[in-house]
């Protein structure tokens, strides 16, 4: 299976602290892609990350790959209450547009 | 605009009922997208449109019926449906191409009673 799989499932923190993400996969990839999703409601594109770059920045958010290791990972510095939601991987492979999702982690940042 | 769309936000419906979920975007894209998601689970993707032709078909039962009328909008015909099928349908668009996020519309809270 080319599915994503996050640990951890679940991660509380306080506001302040940083939060690191992992997601680990099993076959080659074109990119790496990262969502949030708060609860009940759509997807929202974070980050992507191509097979060939070893890391990317974008405000408060930081997205290693590690394709020797098929791992990637998110943090989140300075988290806010704001930035609770479920966080997915999602890996893109092939020629086709197919995105296939990990499982998820749910963070909770406590005010 | 970068907003996809998607009606109604909840859907109630009988075994029998025949209805369907509407989705639009402007963005120009020529990608779109069906996912199913059941709570707590991550999306499963569906079906992907791109040029408005049916491209990937995840195996998924006849009473779903996908259509793209034109490049802006996407429509889910559900018929038949059973109490199992109940989720959160999301449309999704995106540029062609190995290397673009997709936008997700907010969804339709689907219920099969």
């Amino acid at each position: 299976s080319q599915q994503g799989e996050e640990d951890p499932q679940a991660l509380s923190i306080q506001e302040g602290e940083n939060a690191t993400m992992n997601c680990s996969y099993k076959t080659s990839i074109n990119n790496l892609q990262w969502y949030r999703q708060n609860s009940g409601r759509g997807l929202v594109h974070l980050i992507l990350i191509r097979s060939n770059e070893r890391e990317k920045h974008s405000g408060r958010l930081r997205v290693t790959l590690d394709t020797s290791k098929k791992s990637s990972s998110l943090l989140i510095t300075a988290s806010r209450a704001a930035d609770t939601a479920s966080y997915f991987c999602a890996i893109s492979g092939g020629s086709n547009y197919k995105l296939t999702f990990g499982k998820g982690t749910l963070l909770t940042v406590n005010p | 605009d970068t907003e996809v769309t998607q009606t109604p936000k909840h859907l109630v419906m009988g075994m029998t009922n025949k209805k369907s979920l509407k989705c639009e975007q402007h963005m120009g894209h020529r990608a779109m997208y069906w996912y199913k998601q059941k709570a707590k689970k991550p999306p499963e993707l569906m079906f992907v449109y791109s040029y408005e032709k049916l491209s990937i078909n995840e195996s998924v039962p006849s009473r779903f019926s996908p259509e793209c009328p034109n490049s802006s909008l996407l429509n889910l015909h559900l018929h038949a449906l059973q109490p199992e099928d109940s989720a959160l349908y999301l449309c999704a668009s995106s540029q062609l191409g190995e290397s673009y996020e997709q936008y997700f519309g907010p969804g339709t809270r689907l219920t099969v009673t």
